[in-house]
């Protein structure tokens, strides 16, 4: 079991309002992503980070942003959540030499 | 265009047969492929991860196998049990970037019947 922990892992919003997921890990992994996963599709990468202070849009157009300050913690903020917004998001992390992501549990968001 | 595909989409078996289930990809350079087990509301766990040069590699009773001149890899899953029911995921990574790029599949749906 991965050391990797995700809060809330459930949270209903109304449209508007500002959210932050938290992310965090226990095994000093470097590298940490943000995933956004719709029912029955593909985990598309939404962002990444190399380390504190490193952090990079992925593959798909989100609007959400993120920080790395401290290597433990990756948090994506929604400034205001929208019903597009509606999705699963998952944060892994690896250490530099390894080849495997970790996954959390994930943060299941519903906007209304 | 680098892409993932499995097969089936999803899949009902009764506890205790077996299974297999197939992935395709397009993926280049290749890198390796790992197959991910995704229960319902959580995240992805790690079953497998295969290089270019390992073609069967096993994780108790599940088995995956890789083809990577007909870039096909297969997940085999031996007397299924009610906990095998799950979302399982193959993921490919390219040599194209640090990042380790992965591309992700849809996932095959397998449900197990008592």
């Amino acid at each position: 079991e991965a050391d990797i922990y995700q809060t809330p892992r459930y949270l209903v919003i109304g449209t508007g309002k500002k959210i932050t997921l938290e992310c965090s890990q226990t095994m000093g992994h470097d590298k940490m992503y943000w995933y956004q996963q719709d029912p029955g599709m593909e985990l598309h990468l939404i962002h990444y980070s190399y380390g504190v202070n490193s952090t990079e849009k992925g593959d798909l157009s989100s609007e959400s942003t993120v920080s790395r300050i401290r290597t433990e913690h990756f948090p994506l903020t929604l400034e205001s959540a929208r019903p597009s917004h509606t999705s699963q998001y998952l944060c892994a992390s690896r250490a530099g030499t390894q080849e495997t992501q970790y996954f959390g549990p994930g943060t299941r968001l519903l906007v209304l | 265009k680098n892409q993932v595909e499995q097969s089936p989409q999803s899949l009902i078996i009764l506890e205790g047969k077996n299974c297999t289930l197939q992935c395709n990809y397009t993926v280049s350079p290749f890198s390796n492929l790992r197959w991910y087990k995704q229960d319902t509301g959580r995240g992805p766990v790690s079953l497998t991860i295969m290089t270019f040069s390992e073609n069967t590699k096993s994780n108790g009773r599940y088995t995956a196998t890789l083809d990577a001149d007909t870039k096909q890899s297969s997940l085999h899953i031996t007397a299924s049990q009610l906990s095998d029911s799950a979302s399982y995921i193959c993921v490919v990574s390219d040599r194209g970037s640090t990042l380790g790029r992965l591309y992700f599949g849809r996932g095959t749906q397998l449900t197990v019947w008592p």
